[in-house]
């Protein structure tokens, strides 16, 4: 299974821009790279999605490098509301079969 | 659009006893997962339907555990018999299905989980 490395924890300040890192060397060229976060007893939540040109809506801004072996999930303004728990995962395709591998997520604490 | 629907929200059981999970997805959705989420871990993928068939079943331990989905839409997720390891919480996803690759309108949607402490 494709595999992407994270912080396990950051923190940031209330109110101000986070930026979650996340390593994806293997990738392939038709892997997707989906970001989900989850809260405290919730199932995960979908944040964001690109493939190769950074994206942007109404919850983050992904920004993906241009070899795509690593991208940026950001939160332009933290809220105490966003500390959880962001899984940064590929969404592997294999002849129309695809799944999301969960790795173990970056926990974010957010200050205020 | 409502939600995915599970339940129950919480169930616990003796070791040896068997106990059932339910998943409605949301309207439409073909493609449904289900997932086991132990303490601290991410979510680990199970099983895998595209419509009522099943796709991938690969990490589903076939010895204890049992899924359908009878007529392509609500599933169930059965353990027969509960292990002490199979304390967890079960979550259920949907999705519109991958269509062809390169099809990337579409997130996947999850349920709030069923959480089972086995004792």
């Amino acid at each position: 299974d494709a595999k992407t490395t994270q912080p396990n924890s950051m923190e940031s300040n209330e109110e101000e821009p986070v930026h979650l890192p996340c390593n994806h060397s293997t990738i392939s060229g038709t892997d997707y790279i989906h970001w989900y976060r989850q809260l405290p007893s919730q199932g995960p939540e979908y944040v964001i999605h690109g493939l190769t040109s950074n994206v942007n809506n109404r919850m983050a801004s992904l920004a993906i490098a241009e070899d795509r072996k690593s991208s940026t999930l950001i939160l332009h303004r933290a809220t105490l509301r966003d500390a959880a728990v962001y899984y940064c995962i590929l969404r592997v395709s294999n002849f129309g079969n695809e799944k999301l591998t969960f790795g173990t997520g970056t926990r974010l604490t957010i200050i205020p | 659009e409502a939600g995915v629907a599970q339940s129950p929200r919480y169930k616990i059981i003796e070791k040896r006893q068997s106990v059932a999970f339910w998943c409605n997805p949301i309207s439409g959705h073909a493609t449904l997962y289900w997932y086991q989420q132990i303490l601290g871990q991410g979510p680990k993928l199970l099983i895998q339907f595209q419509n009522n068939g099943v796709v991938d079943d690969s990490q589903l331990p076939k010895d204890r555990f049992s899924a359908e989905r009878l007529k392509g839409v609500d599933s169930t997720l059965k353990i027969q018999p509960a292990k002490l390891e199979d304390s967890a919480v079960y979550l259920c996803a949907s999705t519109t299905g991958p269509g062809r690759i390169g099809n990337s309108n579409y997130g996947y949607t999850f349920g709030s989980g069923t959480r089972l402490t086995v004792v």
